[in-house]
C-alpha cells in the first residue's frame, strides 16, 4: 500500500534561518510527489510537485523540494524563513491513477 | 478563474440530523475528491469522483456517508443521522484529471459542529 509519512509534527525556525520540513514515502512505481500549504481557515494550497526530470523542483513563494530516490524522500525547504511561513505542510504522494496519499501533515512555526 | 467552492462554509446541527455539504468544482475538472479533516488532524479520504466512471468509495467511513456527483460537476456529500465524532472540517477538491500526476485544487471546507 502506498504511504506517505511525516516525521515531525511540528518544526520550529527562526525568521531568516533556513528550513526544512520532511517527508518520506513508499510508492510503488514512479512517484508523483506534492507539497501542500495550509493557513489557518484556509483549503489547502498547491506549492510545487515532483513528476519527473530534475531532482530539484522550485515551488511558489521560495519554496523547493528535492527528490532523493534513493532514500525515498521529498523534504520541502527554503533558504531563508519568514513568521508568514508559518503554516500546516502536507506531502502528497502517488503513482499512475492511484489516488494521492496524504501525508498527517506538520506544523512550521517561524519565530521573529 | 473562479476556483473550488463549497457551501456552507459553516454547519451547526444536533445529533441524528441528516446535512448535505455542497462543492462546486473548477470548471472543466473531470476529477472531483472529498476529505475530512479532524481538528488537528491530516487528511482523510473520503471519496473521489472521476467522469462518469462508478466513484471510488473506499475511504466512507460509514453507510452513513453518501456523496453524488449531477452532471459532471456540482458535488453534494449526505451525512445521514449525524454523531459528534462527524464534526470536522470537510474539504472538496477537483483536478483537470484523476490522475495523481494533476494537482488538486481545494475549496475553502465546510467546518461541520454536531451537537
Amino acid at each position: 500500500a502506498q504511504s506517505v509519512a511525516q516525521p515531525e509534527d511540528q518544526v520550529n525556525v527562526a525568521e531568516g534561518n533556513p528550513l526544512t520540513v520532511k517527508c518520506t514515502y513508499s510508492v510503488s512505481g514512479n512517484p508523483y510527489l506534492f507539497w501542500y500549504v495550509q493557513y489557518p481557515n484556509r483549503g489547502l494550497q498547491f506549492l510545487l510537485k515532483y513528476i519527473t526530470g530534475d531532482n530539484l523542483v522550485k515551488g511558489s513563494y521560495g519554496f523547493e523540494a528535492e527528490f532523493n530516490k534513493s532514500q525515498t524522500s521529498f523534504h520541502l525547504k527554503k533558504p531563508s524563513a519568514l513568521v508568514s511561513d508559518s503554516a500546516l505542510y502536507f506531502c502528497a504522494g502517488g503513482t499512475g491513477f492511484q489516488k494521492l496519499v496524504f501525508g498527517t501533515g506538520t506544523r512550521l512555526l517561524v519565530s521573529p | 478563474g473562479a476556483g473550488v467552492s463549497q457551501s456552507p462554509s459553516n454547519k451547526v446541527t444536533e445529533k441524528g440530523k441528516d446535512v448535505e455539504l455542497r462543492c462546486d468544482p473548477i470548471s472543466g475538472h473531470t476529477a472531483l475528491y472529498w476529505y475530512r479533516q479532524s481538528l488537528g488532524q491530516g487528511l482523510e479520504f473520503l471519496i473521489y469522483f472521476q467522469g462518469n466512471s462508478a466513484p471510488d468509495k473506499s475511504g466512507l467511513p460509514s453507510d452513513r456517508f453518501s456523496a453524488e456527483r449531477t452532471g459532471g460537476s456540482v458535488s453534494t456529500l449526505t451525512i445521514q443521522r449525524t454523531q459528534q465524532e462527524d464534526s470536522a472540517v470537510y474539504l472538496c477538491a477537483s483536478s483537470l484529471l484523476a490522475s495523481s500526476y494533476n494537482e488538486q485544487f481545494f475549496g475553502p471546507g465546510t467546518r461541520l459542529t454536531v451537537l
